[in-house]
């Protein structure tokens, strides 16, 4: 069975940063890029990042270019999002997800929970 | 910036039809962006439910189906059931990078 748990979320004061996981299990991670994907209370969704199976290509959205890292651990299972100079309005429930491509054809299938990151002071 | 269109609320009776659609600033939806619609219900993740515009996942029951349609993505419920009250998100690729859609929310009424 396909799992994704997110961890790490929490309250931060504006301009801290934090880092938040995403545990994989059920299929072979490496084979496959990864998504996070934000949710600000109330509002719709918003794609966030991708990252490639090994690591070697990244794709943000404008509003977190320079602040924001993905990375992943295929050892152990794992994506990151690496968030700094946070701001209010990056709070929002994180998801991440997994993004298959059957050839060409993308699909962001299976989801985590979410994980919620609070700015405030 | 790409901005994704679709429409804020929409009603449907039950057993009825309702369809959502998914513009591009961009212009026309094609294949090409890999349309793909997620069903959210409230304190929930969201659920892929459509991939590659047309393309169910092994989980989406028959009723829903995708399309191109005048120059956007399109979700078609057929015989809308009560527990399809959601809301719902496109999603449009473009290159590595993705744009959810604004949502639709979906009453069943």
């Amino acid at each position: 069975e396909v799992q994704l748990v997110e961890s790490g979320g929490g309250l931060v004061q504006p301009g801290g940063s934090l880092r938040l996981s995403c545990a994989a299990s059920g299929f072979t991670f490496s084979n496959y890029w990864m998504t996070w994907v934000r949710q600000a209370p109330g509002k719709g969704l918003e794609w966030v990042a991708n990252i490639k199976q090994d690591g070697n290509e990244e794709y943000y959205v404008d509003s977190v270019k320079g602040r924001f890292t993905v990375s992943r651990d295929n050892a152990k299972n794992s994506v990151h999002l690496q968030m700094n100079s946070l701001g209010a309005e990056d709070t929002a429930v994180y998801y991440c997800a997994r993004l298959a491509f059957g050839g060409v054809i993308p699909r962001n299938d299976y989801w985590g929970h979410g994980t919620l990151v609070t700015v405030s002071s | 910036q790409t901005v994704v269109t679709q429409e804020p609320s929409l009603t449907v009776s039950p057993g009825g039809t309702v369809t959502l659609t998914c513009a591009s600033s961009t212009g026309a939806v094609t294949s090409g962006y890999f349309p793909n619609w997620f069903q959210q219900k409230p304190g929930q993740a969201p659920r892929a439910l459509i991939y590659s515009t047309t393309n169910r996942h092994s989980w989406t029951p028959a009723r829903f189906s995708g399309s191109l349609l005048g120059g956007k993505a399109a979700l078609t419920l057929s015989g809308v059931q009560p527990e399809d009250e959601a809301e719902y998100y496109c999603l449009l690729h473009y290159g590595g990078a993705q744009v959810f859609g604004g949502g639709t929310k979906l009453t069943v009424l």
